[in-house]
């Protein structure tokens, strides 16, 4: 079965640099959902969208920016890149919001 | 809010045997989605088994089964006759009943369970 695909797998990035994560649900899925989870941390949700409209935020910075296009395939946009931002981004999707959300294997993202 | 609380941070299971990660959360809210992942080395998170709060009967999945109580609001993972690929980080999450088809609800998680299957 197709399963979320996420690119690029790793990406390595300078301090306040631009970074782009790609996701690309399951086929039929609508919503996406974006992860943060830093070392040894848990999993904190960032933003999320249905149906190309933003539906709930968490604790996204400023600095990020994120959207769903209209093949339901979303980015996050990371700029002026801080060593903190290093973390696994993990992107999930749904077919609607009640339904179980599926992960993608994850961004890993440097910041040096 | 909600909060997830994952009081083992470490366990460790001989193969064949059974093991119960334990999980308590915190919420006001009467509708909502309990889970539980894991999360191997390869980092990758899979879902392992899913439950609906207004459901009493406990959900199960192969060897994987949950004792939900909700009025305890305790949601423990069980898994029987545990194999070595069983070895991974696993993840709580709570997640908020959406009052819509549009509200794409978050998943809170909690703190994780390391659990190592010895040969």
């Amino acid at each position: 079965a197709a399963g979320v695909i996420q690119s690029p797998r790793h990406l390595i990035k300078e301090k306040r640099e631009t970074a782009t994560l790609k996701c690309y649900p399951i086929p039929r899925h609508d919503t996406v959902y974006w992860y943060q989870q830093g070392p040894g941390q848990d999993p904190q949700f960032l933003i999320s969208f249905y149906e190309k409209m933003q539906s709930d935020k968490g604790s996204i910075p400023d600095r990020f920016s994120a959207q769903q296009f209209s093949d339901y395939h979303s980015e996050l946009n990371m700029s002026s890149l801080e060593l903190g931002d290093s973390a696994l981004y993990f992107c999930a999707s749904s077919l609607g919001s009640v339904n179980e959300q599926y992960f993608g294997p994850g961004t890993r993202l440097t910041v040096t | 809010a909600q909060t997830v609380t994952q009081s083992q941070p470490e366990m460790s299971v001989q193969e064949a045997e059974t093991v119960t990660l334990s999980c308590t959360y915190d919420t006001s809210e009467n509708n909502y989605y309990l889970f539980w992942y894991k999360q191997p080395p390869s980092r990758q998170m899979i879902l392992v088994i899913r439950q609906e709060a207004y459901k009493q009967q406990n959900a199960t999945e192969n060897r994987f089964s949950v004792n939900f109580q909700k009025a305890a609001k305790s949601f423990s993972l069980k898994i029987s006759d545990s194999q070595l690929g069983d070895t991974a980080m696993y993840f709580c999450a709570f997640m908020k009943q959406p009052i819509s088809s549009g509200s794409a609800r978050q998943l809170t998680f909690g703190s994780g369970t390391q659990l190592t299957v010895l040969p």
